[in-house]
């Protein structure tokens, strides 16, 4: 299956500065990354659905001045968490919709745990 | 809105034995489903799809059934394994762009 990387993979920070975690496609070209959070022992849930070359769609409830998406190219998209508090520590995940194929499958990158402390 | 939920948080087997994992959800229009294996620290991994024209799909190990009546999907793996041993979603296709909605998840642990 098509590969998805993210760096960093764990990141320290302390409160108030911001952390820029990079989502990539490695195999494939992606117009439509999505961006997830995940607190110990739940679920998975979606941030923001970012596309190439425009502006990101943010769900309900998720500052998009605290946390900016760039979609710079087919295979790159960014997460910075501005300002990062201890209540932004979480396990933050991308995915890449693989338009090849059906164009349904959607491929996760291994995560990246953020702890601001 | 829709939901999507599992009705075990906990699953403990015997290795060799078959897992079955449900989930329920609440969109009657849902039309593609997926089951996701995460381990500890990890992104979900695909493990198998659906969609709704079908009411089974079998892959390696694996079989996915979807029952639309009662709007009821589950998983089961034959002869499990240790390496099986880790959380379990189930996923549905929401919004426009194709982004997913995830259930609550299933620990599924085997014991050797």
């Amino acid at each position: 299956g098509a590969v998805v990387s993210q760096h960093p993979s764990r990141v320290i920070c302390k409160s108030g500065t911001s952390v820029k975690i990079e989502c990539r496609s490695l195999d494939f070209q992606a117009t439509t990354m999505f961006w997830y959070r995940q607190f110990p022992k739940q679920s998975l849930m979606l941030m923001a659905t970012s596309n190439e070359g425009s502006k990101a769609t943010y769900e309900q409830g998720v500052e998009k001045d605290k946390f900016l998406i760039n979609h710079a190219s087919l295979t790159l998209s960014t997460l910075t968490v501005t300002s990062a508090h201890p209540e932004d520590s979480s396990f933050y995940i991308c995915s890449a919709r693989d338009p090849r194929g059906s164009g349904n499958e959607q491929f996760f990158g291994p995560g990246t745990r953020l702890t601001v402390l | 809105g829709e939901s999507v939920g599992l009705h075990l948080p906990t699953l403990s087997v015997q290795e060799g034995d078959n897992s079955i994992i449900n989930c329920a959800y609440s969109n009657s229009a849902s039309d593609y489903f997926i089951w996701y294996k995460q381990e500890s620290g990890k992104g979900p991994q695909f493990i198998i799809d659906i969609r709704s024209n079908m009411d089974k799909r079998q892959g390696q190990r694996v079989t996915v059934l979807l029952n639309k009546t009662v709007k009821h999907l589950s998983l089961q793996i034959a002869a499990t394994q240790p390496g099986d041993s880790a959380v379990y979603f189930c996923a549905t296709r929401g919004g426009s762009q194709g982004n997913l909605i995830f259930g609550k998840g299933t620990k599924l642990s085997v014991k050797p």
